[in-house]
């Protein structure tokens, strides 16, 4: 089976410019997560779906972050515009309903250089 | 609210030889699951195992095994035989029952350097 899928894998992208990071999770899978990894912050939440919907949004740094999720099988992370302090790693990640025992599987993540 | 520890920001072990990463937790939820990932230098996140607050015996996978001390709210992770692939950075994680949507919520992580 498909694990989460992501790309790009890496973006260099100069200070200004519109970065897109797409997810595509694992087929049946209706919690879609979105975390950044940084050597200062470590692992941060930004934003779960459920069945598509934006459930706790908290995690998003700020008003140049957005991130949809149009269907099952598909969503996206903008930030616009961006900045050096946004290098970071993204990673999507889904699970089945969270019961405990429901292993969130990540995607190999986008890393993203702000130049 | 959730939060995990793991205090050993850089551990060292010989090949063959078993090491345990530290990893405690607090939560006032009494339902709730401890994960363990890795993550090699390539960067991606690698599932290991997982305990449940409710399952009585130490979860087992392979060379990983989990020595979970609910009362000191503790979640070690325990590799034996380790090899030279096992070199990575190491994630306590945790996700509660009680709330219903809840994601993970990750230590700052142990980097394991297995030596020959």
């Amino acid at each position: 089976d498909a694990g989460v899928i992501q790309s790009p894998r890496h973006e260099v992208t100069e200070m200004g410019q519109e970065v897109t990071l797409r997810c595509k999770p694992i087929s049946g899978h209706d919690y879609l997560f979105w975390y950044r990894q940084t050597m200062m912050r470590g692992l941060e939440l930004l934003i779960y779906f459920n069945n598509n919907v934006p459930i706790d949004d908290s995690g998003m740094p700020e008003d140049r972050f957005s991130a949809k999720m149009p269907n099952a099988s598909f969503s996206t992370l903008k930030i616009q515009p961006s900045e050096p302090r946004d290098s970071a790693v993204y990673f999507c990640a889904s699970s089945l309903r969270p019961t405990p025992g429901n292993t969130i599987y990540f995607g190999e993540g986008s890393w993203l250089t702000v130049v | 609210a959730q939060k995990i520890t793991q205090t050993q920001p850089g551990m060292f072990v010989q090949e063959k030889e078993a090491v345990t990463l530290d990893c405690t937790y607090d939560t006032s939820d009494q339902s709730y699951g401890l994960f363990w990932y890795k993550q090699p230098s390539s960067g991606e996140m690698i599932f290991l195992i997982y305990q449940g607050s409710y399952d009585e015996q130490n979860a087992t996978e392979g060379r990983y095994s989990l020595n979970f001390q609910k009362a000191r709210k503790s979640a070690n992770l325990v590799i034996s035989a380790s090899q030279l692939g096992d070199s990575a950075m190491y994630f306590c994680a945790m996700r509660d029952g009680n709330s219903g949507n809840t994601p993970l919520v990750f230590g700052k992580g142990t980097r394991l350097s297995v030596i020959a």
